[in-house]
C-alpha cells in the first residue's frame, strides 16, 4: 500500500530563517508526490508536485521541494520563512490504482515566529 | 485556474435532521470527485469516491446509508449526512479531478463546517 509519513507534528522557525518540513514516502514504482497548505477553516491550497524530471521542484509562494529517491523523501523547503507561512502542511501521494485518489500524511503545523 | 466551490461554507443543524453539501467544479468537468472529512488538528480522511452516473465507492468503515453521495452531472456532487448526530460534526472537504489532460489534476473546495447540536 502506498503511504506518506510526516514525522513532525510541529515545526517552529524564526522569521527570516530557512524552513524544512519533512515527508517520506512508501510506494511501488515511481511516485507522484504533492504538497498542500491549509489555513484555518479553509480548504487545501496546492503548493507543488513531483511527477518526473528535475528532483528540485519549485512551487507557489517561494516554496520548493527536493525529491530524493534513495532516501524516499520529498521535503518541503523555503529559504526565508514569513510569519504568514504559519499554517498546516500536508504531503500526499497519488494512488495510481483506481481513481488516482490522494493519500495524505498526518500534517505538520508550521509556526513562524517574528 | 480551476475552481471548486462548496455550499454551504458552514451549517448548523439539529440532531436527527439531514443536511446536504454541494461540491461544484466551476470551469472544468469532473467525472470523479472525492469527499474528505477532517477532525480538528487532524489529517484528511477520504470518505468516498464519487463517480458521475454510477454509485460512489466508500472507504472502509464509512457508512453508506448515513453519508449519501450523488454525482448527477459532470460538475456537481452532493454529500447528504442523514440523521445527523453531534459526532458527525466535522469539516468536510471535496475535491474534483479534472478530466482533461494527463496526469489528472485534482482541485479542492474550500470546505464545509458542519455542526450538529
Amino acid at each position: 500500500a502506498q503511504s506518506v509519513a510526516q514525522p513532525e507534528d510541529q515545526v517552529n522557525v524564526a522569521e527570516g530563517n530557512p524552513l524544512t518540513v519533512k515527508c517520506t514516502y512508501s510506494v511501488s514504482g515511481n511516485p507522484y508526490l504533492f504538497w498542500y497548505v491549509q489555513y484555518p477553516n479553509r480548504g487545501l491550497q496546492f503548493l507543488l508536485k513531483y511527477i518526473t524530471g528535475d528532483n528540485l521542484v519549485k512551487g507557489s509562494y517561494g516554496f520548493e521541494a527536493e525529491f530524493n529517491k534513495s532516501q524516499t523523501s520529498f521535503h518541503l523547503k523555503k529559504p526565508s520563512a514569513l510569519v504568514s507561512d504559519s499554517a498546516l502542511y500536508f504531503c500526499a501521494v497519488r494512488d495510481k490504482a483506481g481513481y488516482n485518489k490522494l493519500i495524505f500524511g498526518a500534517g505538520t503545523r508550521l509556526a513562524v515566529h517574528p | 485556474g480551476a475552481v471548486v466551490s462548496q455550499h454551504p461554507s458552514w451549517v448548523i443543524c439539529k440532531s436527527g435532521t439531514s443536511v446536504k453539501i454541494e461540491c461544484r467544479s466551476l470551469d472544468f468537468q469532473a467525472t470523479t470527485m472525492f469527499w474528505y472529512r477532517q477532525f480538528p488538528k487532524q489529517s484528511l480522511m477520504l470518505m468516498a469516491t464519487s463517480n458521475e452516473g454510477s454509485k460512489a465507492t466508500y472507504e472502509q468503515g464509512v457508512e453508506k446509508d448515513k453519508f449519501l453521495i450523488n454525482h448527477a452531472s459532470l460538475t456537481l456532487s452532493t454529500l447528504t449526512v442523514t440523521s445527523a448526530h453531534p459526532e458527525d460534526s466535522s469539516f468536510y472537504i471535496c475535491s474534483a479531478r479534472d478530466d482533461s489532460g494527463s496526469p489528472y489534476e485534482q482541485y479542492f473546495g474550500p470546505g464545509t463546517r458542519l455542526t450538529v447540536t
